[in-house]
């Protein structure tokens, strides 16, 4: 197991499109995080997943943010009618209970 | 929600300088995750500190976690062009994490 991995790394889209990021946790971990980085900033939570369950998710995450586990591996974040203020890294991590996290290198999403 | 505040928020200097960035937070942390994250890629956990007082090395790294457990610091030793990233420190052993802005450290050769 290589790490945790996400796709695309870059995605270009035109505002009003739909968007899908994966991410592909370490096996072993049963929590995976999504969040979102604008530059300048720390990374900001939006949501996370115990196994396939959504325990949390952050009041940044409006209804166009959507995100599934659906069999406690791996993980997608849909962006539905994306906005140019989207634009940022999404990160994913994982980690086994409160063990130290583990990111992927993200996806930095561009909306033009 | 606690509120982390790292200082400098930016920091630039020579190789071979040594250096110390501070965390400081609004309460107690039960334990304090420092991370370092390089441009387009996502952070990477350097250490944990738990207990007040406690001092970590990670070769020229070294950690303090204060003894009342509300700061830490990290100061690097002889830096090099290495180093440069943004420094992030996070309370840890909660179910999310929640980082402060961190300080963005450039070193030039």
């Amino acid at each position: 197991d290589t790490g945790v991995s996400q796709n695309p790394r870059h995605k270009i889209t035109k505002r009003g499109q739909n968007v899908t990021f994966r991410c592909d946790p370490i096996s072993e971990h049963n929590r995976l995080y999504w969040y979102r980085q604008t530059l300048g900033q720390g990374p900001e939570f939006l949501t996370y997943f115990q196994n396939e369950a959504q325990l949390e998710k952050s009041r940044l995450l409006s209804d166009r943010f959507s995100a599934e586990r659906p069999k406690g591996s791996f993980s997608t974040l849909e962006i539905q009618r994306t906005e140019q203020g989207d634009s940022a890294m999404y990160l994913c991590a994982s980690s086994r209970l409160d063990l130290g996290y583990t990111f992927g290198s993200g996806t930095r999403l561009t909306v033009v | 929600t606690q509120l982390l505040e790292q200082s400098p928020q930016f920091l630039s200097i020579q190789e071979g300088e040594n250096l110390t960035v501070y965390c400081n937070s609004s309460s107690v942390f039960s334990s304090l995750q420092w991370y370092r994250q390089e441009p387009g890629e996502g952070p990477v956990l350097l250490v944990t500190v738990v207990t007040g007082g406690e001092v970590k090395k990670l070769k020229r790294l070294t950690f303090q976690f204060g003894d009342a457990r509300k700061d830490s610091s990290l100061h690097i030793t002889a830096a090099q062009p290495g180093d440069t990233g943004l420094y992030l420190c996070v309370e840890g052993g909660s179910e999310k994490l929640v980082f402060g802005k961190g300080t963005k450290l450039t070193v030039n050769p």
